[in-house]
């Protein structure tokens, strides 16, 4: 089944430590991109990237850092440089088409970090 | 810059009771798209229903509907004889009309529907 496949789903930090947040979508979509969730807010966008070897900040992209080496990869590492890390984290696909039927997003089932 | 607002935080309604989820808008762009996801307690957000700027219909899709108004900038979703199975946070989200993964969320209405 095509879809979108985070890991871990649960990820402990210790303070100073960079991670890792991966994520790969078999979709065949040229878009991907990383939200950040904190409880009872909204999604807020960390980067985007809407081709191979090119990716653009979102409105939070401070402390984190992505990569676009494959169309289907598109890893987050959340830097020591992040003072607040603690959050569920969200990676999305979508294809980009001027119109088309099937502009949503697709999301992953998230990570969980919690900073110890 | 673009905004969404969902001034309903938290809605309880008992089973089979039909219930209306509020979203305004704001955005400079003449043509955008119009979402509304679902995001259970697994945290997996699920698209629902989509609208574009340049269409007003309103449809009904089983026992979804929804209500666009450029006038008022408000995009309303209607589910119609609720379950349990409808209790979770929903979404409202606007992107411009070329990239619709990029998009700006409100902060979501958790509805809990009770048996």
């Amino acid at each position: 089944d095509g879809g979108i496949t985070q890991s871990p789903k649960y990820l402990f930090r210790k303070e100073g430590q960079n991670v890792t947040l991966s994520c790969e979508q078999n979709l065949n979509h040229d878009a991907m991109y990383w939200y950040r969730q904190d409880p009872g807010q909204g999604l807020r966008l960390i980067y985007y990237s809407q081709i191979v070897n090119d990716f653009q900040k979102g409105d939070i992209a401070e402390g984190y850092s992505v990569s676009r080496e494959k169309k289907e990869s598109f890893p987050l590492t959340v830097t020591s440089a992040q003072k607040n890390p603690t959050a569920f984290y969200l990676c999305a696909s979508s294809n980009l088409r001027q119109t088309a039927v099937d502009t949503e997003a697709f999301f992953g089932q998230g990570t969980r970090l919690t900073v110890v | 810059a673009q905004k969404v607002t969902q001034a309903q935080t938290e809605i309880s309604v008992v089973e089979k009771e039909d219930v209306t989820l509020d979203c305004v808008y704001e955005t400079r762009d003449t043509t955008y798209y119009l979402f509304w996801y679902k995001q259970p307690p697994s945290g997996e957000l699920v698209f629902l229903i989509r609208r574009n700027s340049f269409d007003e219909q309103n449809e009904i899709s089983g026992r979804y509907s929804w209500n666009f108004q450029k006038s008022t900038s408000s995009f309303n979703f209607t589910i119609t004889a609720s379950q349990v199975v409808d209790s979770a946070v929903y979404f409202c989200a606007l992107s411009d009309s070329y990239n619709a993964g990029k998009s700006t969320f409100g902060d979501g209405t958790t509805l809990t529907v009770k048996p």
